[in-house]
Order: C-alpha cells, then structure tokens, then sequence
C-alpha cells in the first residue's frame, strides 16, 4: 500500500487554466504539506495542515489554494495557471507538526504551455 | 535567516569510490539536520539526522556528523554502489513557530559499474 500518494502523476495544461492536484495519506499522520521542487531541484514549503487547520503559508500567490476535507486529505488548487508553476510539486505528512520524520509522495510533474 | 547550502552537482563517481557531498547551513538556535534522498522518479526519503552538536547519523552505509563549529553536517560513505544513484538533499528542521523542514538545493550523485 501506498503510503501518501499523489494524482495525477503527470499534468500538462495551459495557462490560464485552473488545475488541482490531490494527495490522500494512509499513516494517521495529523501533518501534511505542499512542496514546489523547481527545475534546478531547489524544494520549498508551500503550504502545511494540522488536523485540517492551516499552520504554515509560505510567501505563495494567491492562486495557489490548499484545501484540507480531512486530515487524511490535502488538495492544492491552482487558478489561472502560469509558465513559472512548472513544476514537481511533493505532498508530505509527519505524525505531528514538527516531528522529524516526513513522508513524501511521489510528486506531480506539472507542466504549463 | 535559515538555509542550507550543498556542493554543487552532479557528482559522478567509480562503484566502491569513497563519497563525500558537502552540507552547510545557517541557523538560528540549534536546528536538527537531516539528509534526505530522492531515487528516480520517487518521493523523498529519509535517509539520516543528528538532533545535536556532535551527533552522527547513520543508515545503509552513509554518515553525517552535527559540526556546530563549523555549521556542516557533510554526508559520507566509503564504499558507494550503483544503487545509490540518487539526487541527495540536506536540510534542517527550525525550531521556532510553526516547525518546518529547510532544504538544500540537491545533489545528484551518479555511480557508474
């Protein structure tokens, strides 16, 4: 079983298009989080829920929003998508905030023509 | 404020040559340090962390030791294989509001047979 995945794995769109991308965890974690990993590698938090409430919003656009139905859920929107959101971007879960260990899903490449 | 810095890749190396990948960071407090790896076309893993000065941590062969002295925490094995082919990631845990992972820029280490 998978432990946090992701959908889709690939997304290509043009801009202008709104587009989201779904993470589901199956480890209890009360912890989840967005990562943007750009094109030299460089990863940097975006976005991160505790049981459902937003704890950390990185200096991101307001086109990007995070959306927590539940704590096993974290979906990332983004609206009138740009050439600079391509990207990989990671969804993560910890235990709790704070705690070492995160565990990442295997990232969607999104692509924006 | 709070980064990491990481040799610069890509690091290409003989199978059973000794690896070193070179971490510095800057940081307010004593922030725990962590190497991450990234194996084609996965997620992020935990790989090490030290948690205070003069910690080492350890996993599958690799190294790293908490250097407050000289802010590093260098990643280390002596004897490297094809498998450990991978794209490597220092980064550091800060210990202040909300608690959130700082990564390096990555280092893609290649191991050719």
């Amino acid at each position: 079983d998978t432990a946090v995945s992701q959908t889709p794995k690939y997304l290509v769109t043009q801009m202008g298009n709104d587009k989201s991308i779904k993470c589901e965890q199956n480890l209890g974690h009360d912890t989840m989080y967005w990562y943007k990993q750009d094109s030299k590698k460089f990863l940097k938090i975006m976005f991160s829920y505790n049981n459902k409430e937003l704890i950390i919003n990185e200096t991101v656009p307001n086109r990007f929003s995070p959306k927590s139905p539940d704590k096993a859920h974290l979906n990332l929107h983004i609206n009138s998508l740009e050439l600079g959101d391509s990207a990989v971007y990671f969804c993560a879960s910890s235990q709790e905030q704070g705690t070492y260990e995160q565990y990442f899903g295997p990232g969607t490449r999104l692509t924006v023509t | 404020g709070n980064s990491v810095t990481q040799m610069e890749g890509p690091v290409t190396l003989s199978e059973e040559a000794f690896l070193t990948i070179n971490c510095t960071y800057t940081a307010t407090g004593y922030p725990s340090l962590f190497w991450y790896v990234q194996y084609p076309g996965e997620g992020l893993q935990l790989l090490l962390k030290a948690t205070k000065a003069d910690d080492k941590g350890s996993n599958k062969g690799f190294e790293a030791t908490y250097r407050k002295e000289t802010t590093s925490f260098h990643l280390e094995k002596g004897s490297v294989q094809v498998s450990d082919s991978a794209v490597y990631f220092c980064a550091l845990k800060v210990i202040q509001g909300a608690q959130k992972l700082v990564f390096g820029q990555g280092t893609r280490l290649t191991i050719n047979p």
